[in-house]
């Protein structure tokens, strides 16, 4: 079955330091890859995401590229800011399978 | 716009009684989802209808009942709540088979 291994965290950067959050999964098929970050208090929204292989997902200024070979999907950004601290998700799905797979969460926290 | 509400977002109780939380969506999805998130963040599948049929029903006890009375709604009813079900409660959607989530803002259950 499918599985997602997050980065343990919880993870603690200056600003404008760059994080790396790892997440390596297992998988049948060819699944979709997701990032969903949960602020405080807050619900879970996509931050990203990637269909197929090689593809790299992007959005304020995060990063992340689907690697096939290495079956990962680590999320990166160059220099992170405080208002990032939050609750960051890695997760896997297929289309047409109801489930959709989710790491532990890794918890963030930018100091100024 | 809100896409998925719930109500309530905070819910206070004593053990043993019951309780129900309600969830909308107005993005013309045909599949919810009700998620369980415990204190350390980990989120776990416990429900999915898909156009008012249930299609998931991970190992949750029975005092744990589902109900869509039509496919924009899927509400949750707890009977003789306990310490243990204390946590985060999140309604999500989605659209035919593609594995991307729609998440609500999340009910927090504390029991007494």
């Amino acid at each position: 079955g499918n599985s997602v291994t997050q980065m343990e965290g919880p993870v603690t950067l200056s600003e404008e330091a760059f994080l790396t959050i790892n997440c390596t999964y297992t998988a049948t098929g060819y699944p979709s890859l997701f990032w969903y970050v949960q602020y405080p208090g807050e619900g879970l929204q996509l931050l990203l995401k990637a269909t197929k292989a090689d593809d790299k997902g992007s959005n304020k200024g995060f990063e992340a590229t689907y690697r096939k070979e290495t079956t990962s999907f680590h999320l990166e950004k160059g220099s992170v800011q405080v208002s990032d601290s939050a609750v960051y998700f890695c997760a896997l799905g297929n289309f047409g399978n109801e489930k959709l797979t989710f790491g532990t969460g890794t918890r963030l926290t930018i100091i100024p | 716009d809100t896409a998925v509400s719930q109500t309530p977002k905070y819910l206070v109780t004593q053990m043993g009684n019951d309780k129900s939380i309600k969830c909308e969506q107005n993005l013309g999805h045909d599949t919810m989802y009700w998620y369980k998130q415990d204190s350390k963040k980990f989120l776990k599948i416990m429900f999915s209808y898909n156009n008012k049929e249930l299609i998931i029903n991970e190992t949750v006890p029975n005092r744990f009942s589902p109900k869509s009375p039509d496919k924009a709604h899927l509400n949750l009813h707890i009977n003789s709540l306990e310490l243990g079900d204390s946590a985060v409660y999140f309604c999500a959607s989605s659209q035919g088979e593609a594995p991307r989530r729609f998440f609500g803002p999340g009910t927090r259950l504390t029991v007494l």
